[in-house]
């Protein structure tokens, strides 16, 4: 079956810290994967799609990684702000024709003053 | 640019009525989806639609219809709501099934008593 696990479940930084969430998958076929945020009462909202053949890839103060054969990956936030206490959600998807999409239950950040 | 619209955004109904999303997009996607997202588990397909006229089950289907007449619009029906269909709804649409990134409505928060 497939599956993402992400971890942690939760996380509590102080303001202007740097934290590393992550995303570990058994998807086949793998085709992308995405990290999206999810602010409290919204709808998510898509930061990085990578590909097979993408390690890394920014957006901003985001910086997620992929290593496609360990199956893992990180989305690396730097310099945190207050605006971006949210879940974090992890996602693969099976490719081009194929409505599979399979979402990891998220990390919850929670940034501090 | 209004992207995915839902409606209603909340609303409480008795056990056994019959409940309408509406999901509308401006963006002329090809592929619009229905997700709910519960506590503690991750987004889970209901259906999903590849182009107008047709239409797919998802993960959970059961008790959830949907049609695509047109482009644009992908409601989400519940003919006979129990308290099990109490959840947040996402509609979510892409330029084509399983490829580019989704986006995502703000969800239609629905309480079944």
């Amino acid at each position: 079956k497939n599956q993402v696990e992400q971890s942690p479940q939760s996380l509590i930084i102080l303001e202007g810290k740097n934290c590393t969430l992550q995303c570990n998958y058994t998807v086949s076929p793998f085709s992308n994967l995405r990290w999206y945020k999810q602010d409290t009462g919204r709808g998510p909202v898509s930061l990085t799609i990578m590909t097979f053949s993408e390690n890394t890839k920014s957006n901003g103060r985001y910086t997620a990684t992929l290593d496609a054969d360990t199956k893992q990956s990180s989305l690396h936030i730097t310099a945190s702000q207050l605006s971006d206490s949210a879940s974090y959600i992890c996602v693969v998807s099976s490719g081009a024709g194929s409505y599979q999409l399979t979402f990891g239950k998220g990390t919850k950040l929670s940034v501090i003053p | 640019i209004a992207g995915i619209t839902q409606a209603p955004t909340s609303q409480i109904l008795a056990a056994g009525r019959r409940m309408t999303l509406r999901c509308t997009q401006d963006m002329r996607h090809n592929a619009m989806y229905w997700y709910r997202q519960d506590l503690g588990l991750g987004l889970r397909l209901i259906h999903y639609s590849n182009t107008a006229g047709t239409t797919g089950k998802g993960e959970v289907p059961d008790g959830y219809s949907v049609s695509r007449a047109n482009t644009d619009d992908f409601p989400l029906t519940l003919a006979s709501a129990v308290p099990s269909q109490t959840s947040v709804y996402f509609c979510a649409s892409s330029g084509s099934l399983g490829t580019g990134e989704l986006f995502f409505g703000e969800g239609s928060r629905l309480t079944v008593l």
